[in-house]
C-alpha cells in the first residue's frame, strides 16, 4: 500500500467509448503524474501536475485529458481511443520542494486498459 | 537529464549478492542517483537514492564512484521475491521531478 489507489484496476473499451480513470493520493503531496506503460517499452511519462497546475504534457494525443480538480485528485478522461493505446496507466505523487533537485514518486497499482 | 544505460537482464540464484551496474556519462552536478523496483503488473518503488560514495539502507546499498559517471546497486543474498524490473534514473534538475524510465534491468532470481 503506497498511499496512492487508482480505479478501476481493470477497464475493457470499446474505440468509441469514453471513460475516465481516477487516482487518489492520501500523502498530503502537491504534485500528480499520468504514466503510460505499454508492453515491453519504458514507462511514459504524460502529464505533470504541480499545485494543481498541469506542467507537463508530453505530446499526447488530445483523446487523453487529464483532471485534477485539487492535490489530491487527479483524472484521465479517455474518449475515441485506439487499440495502441491498451496499457498499463500509472498515477504518482510526490512532495516537490524547491531547494530539492529530487524527491521520491509514489505509485499507484496502475490501471489495465485495453481497447478493443 | 542524466541518460542511463543498464543490462537489460540478469539472472541470479537465491542467496547471491546480486550488483546491477548503470552508466550515466552526462549526469549533471546537481543530478541525484535514484533507482526503482518494479513487480509484473505494479507501479514502481523506489528503492535507494544517492549522489556520491555509498548509501545503505535496510534494502539495498548504492556505490556512486567519484566521477559519478555510473553507479552501482548491490542487494544483498536476493530471494525469489526479489524478482523484477530495476531502473536507474538520473535527477531532473527542472524541480518538477519527473522521472524518465529507461528499459530497466530485468532480474531473474532461479531456485
Amino acid at each position: 500500500e503506497t498511499g496512492v489507489t487508482q480505479t478501476p484496476r481493470h477497464l475493457v473499451m470499446g474505440m468509441t467509448n469514453k471513460k475516465s480513470l481516477k487516482c487518489e493520493q492520501h500523502l498530503g503531496h502537491n504534485a500528480m503524474y499520468w504514466y503510460k506503460q505499454s508492453a515491453k517499452k519504458p514507462l511514459e511519462l504524460m502529464f505533470v501536475y504541480n499545485f494543481k497546475e498541469q506542467t507537463e504534457n508530453n505530446s499526447v494525443p488530445s483523446r487523453f485529458s487529464p483532471e485534477c480538480p485539487n492535490s489530491s485528485h487527479l483524472f484521465l478522461h479517455l474518449h475515441t481511443l485506439q487499440p495502441e493505446d491498451s496499457a498499463l496507466y500509472l498515477c504518482a505523487s510526490s512532495q516537490v520542494r524547491v531547494e530539492d533537485s529530487y524527491n521520491e514518486q509514489f505509485f499507484g497499482p496502475g490501471t489495465r486498459l485495453t481497447v478493443l | 537529464l542524466a541518460k542511463t544505460t543498464q543490462p537489460i537482464s540478469m539472472d541470479s540464484y537465491e542467496g547471491q549478492e546480486v550488483n546491477i551496474t548503470c552508466s550515466h556519462n552526462n549526469i549533471a552536478t546537481n543530478d541525484y542517483i535514484t533507482w526503482y523496483q518494479q513487480f509484473p503488473s505494479q507501479g514502481p518503488r523506489f528503492i535507494i537514492q544517492g549522489y556520491k560514495t555509498k548509501v545503505t539502507n535496510e534494502v539495498a546499498s548504492l556505490f556512486i564512484p567519484a566521477d559519478r559517471k555510473s553507479s552501482t546497486l548491490s542487494l544483498p543474498r536476493v530471494s525469489l521475491s526479489d524478482t523484477a524490473v530495476y531502473y536507474c534514473l538520473g535527477g531532473d534538475q527542472t524541480g518538477a521531478n519527473n522521472l524518465f524510465f529507461g528499459t530497466g534491468t530485468r532480474l531473474t532470481v532461479i531456485p
